[in-house]
């Protein structure tokens, strides 16, 4: 597609289930992000794929987060048990490398109950 | 955490131009300047990057200091569809990372 897709839009779910949020990224481009952001503050980076594997995952916040790129283009952001605490907007964006020129989906909204 | 500060907010009148802010004091010589926009309900949109030469894209202009320790973001005429957050971010080329602070959010007023 022209853009990044993220789905679902809107995810609510209760505390303690397991939830899945897709990217689908620009054709061709190498690198794929992940970020969150809670109400009233930037983007807090996640983890960073080049190609299929993890080029940084600092920003994980525990082992209940996980993210995969098997094939190096759609990529899963999946999260464990999940707590009122992970409420937030998950960003996915792509780059073809160089520069830092990133571009976003609209993001994935996940209420926790 | 975020190396780069400005405003929490600002103003700008429909049709003129806006001049936003942003210091990074702590730069290294290999940093970029990024800026990037969000308007609601969206997720980022990137606008302009720059090294050390002022740059001029379609969206807008960024004006770097001499000693790089400050720049600005030059929107020529506002329109009401500029209404949104702008981040100014500092990047090392070889660090894919950007970090993202809180913004300046802009208002433009009709």
């Amino acid at each position: 597609g022209a853009g990044v897709s993220q789905t679902p839009s809107n995810k609510v779910t209760e505390k303690g289930k397991y939830v899945e949020l897709r990217c689908d990224p620009i054709s061709g481009h190498t690198a794929l992000y992940w970020y969150r952001q809670s109400l009233g503050q930037g983007p807090e980076f996640l983890i960073y794929f080049q190609g299929t594997g993890a080029a940084d995952d600092s920003g994980l916040p525990n082992d209940r987060f996980f993210a995969v790129r098997p094939e190096g283009s759609v990529s899963t952001l999946k999260i464990q048990r999940t707590e009122r605490g992970d409420s937030a907007v998950y960003l996915c964006a792509s780059s073809n490398g160089g520069a830092n020129v990133l571009t976003f989906g609209a993001g994935s909204r996940l209420t926790v109950l | 955490d975020a190396k780069t500060t400005q405003p929490n907010s600002m103003e700008s009148n429909e049709e003129e131009p806006v001049h936003l802010p942003c210091n990074h004091s702590t730069i290294s010589g290999t940093d970029y300047i990024h800026w990037y926009r969000q308007l609601p309900s969206q997720g980022p949109e990137y606008v302009i990057h720059g090294l050390t030469s002022n740059v001029n894209n379609r969206m807008a202009s960024l004006a770097i200091a001499e000693d790089r320790k400050s720049s600005t973001l030059i929107l020529h005429r506002a329109t009401l569809r500029d209404a949104a957050v702008y981040y100014c971010i500092q990047a090392n080329f070889g660090n894919e990372k950007l970090t993202f602070g809180t913004g300046t959010r802009l208002t433009i007023i009709p």
